[in-house]
């Protein structure tokens, strides 16, 4: 079975600044691994996710995150962040042909001006 | 695009009410589920289904059962709904198992 931890719950950061969203996970097997975004009053958005290959995944919005196998981790970051970024970040594993996502339990990111 | 959509945005029932909430994808995909999601919980699974008749329970099933009679709809049913059943719910489908699921914009259920 997996599980995934996200260490911060609410994440403030003024504009420009550099962030990381932090993400551990836990399971016996191998894992594809998932970043997704929710603005307010929308449903989950895909922001990058991790199958195999380069451990480092980038989404085209400037965010992206290192697969660490050693460490169990998937951090999330983006080296200046905007306004416009302001949301919950969710981070997600699953096993290969398993199914089913497992979420963390989200992290608020807000960007102040 | 792949496109995902729920019956309703907002929905307010009675306690005891059946309630039913609809989802539909438009791409095909052989796997759907259904989500809900409150503060500090992130998403936890209710139900989720495979192929056309065929459900799984999820992590919370309780109070909740499904329905999948053709490939593109997955429905979500209370059958007597009750206050604790207050939640934003998601739907969301795969063509792939263990790969991206893509998400419905929610309800957002208030049992009064």
């Amino acid at each position: 079975a997996q599980s995934v931890t996200q260490l911060d719950s609410q994440v403030p950061v003024f504009e420009e600044a550099p962030v990381e969203l932090r993400c551990n996970y836990s399971s016996s097997v191998s894992v594809y691994l998932f970043w997704y975004v929710q603005y307010p009053n929308q449903g989950l958005q895909l922001l990058l996710k991790y199958l195999s290959g380069s451990t480092l995944v980038e989404s085209i919005n400037g965010f992206e995150a290192e697969f660490n196998k050693s460490q169990t981790s998937f951090h999330l970051r983006k080296p200046s962040v905007h306004i416009s970024d302001t949301a919950e970040y969710f981070c997600a594993v699953s096993a290969p042909q398993g199914g089913k996502l497992i979420f963390g339990q989200g992290t608020e990111l807000s960007v102040k001006p | 695009d792949v496109k995902v959509t729920q019956s309703s945005r907002y929905l307010v029932k009675r306690t005891g009410e059946k309630v039913f909430l609809e989802c539909v994808q438009d791409m095909d995909h052989e796997n759907m589920f259904w989500y809900r999601q409150d503060p500090g919980l992130g998403l936890r699974l209710i139900y989720f289904s495979y192929d056309v008749k065929m459900k799984e329970k999820g992590d919370i099933p309780e109070g909740y059962s499904v329905s999948r009679e053709k490939k593109e709809r997955f429905s979500l049913i209370l059958e007597s709904a009750s206050t604790n059943q207050t939640s934003m719910y998601l739907c969301a489908s795969s063509p792939l198992r263990g790969d991206e699921q893509y998400f419905g914009p929610g309800t957002r259920l208030t049992v009064t």
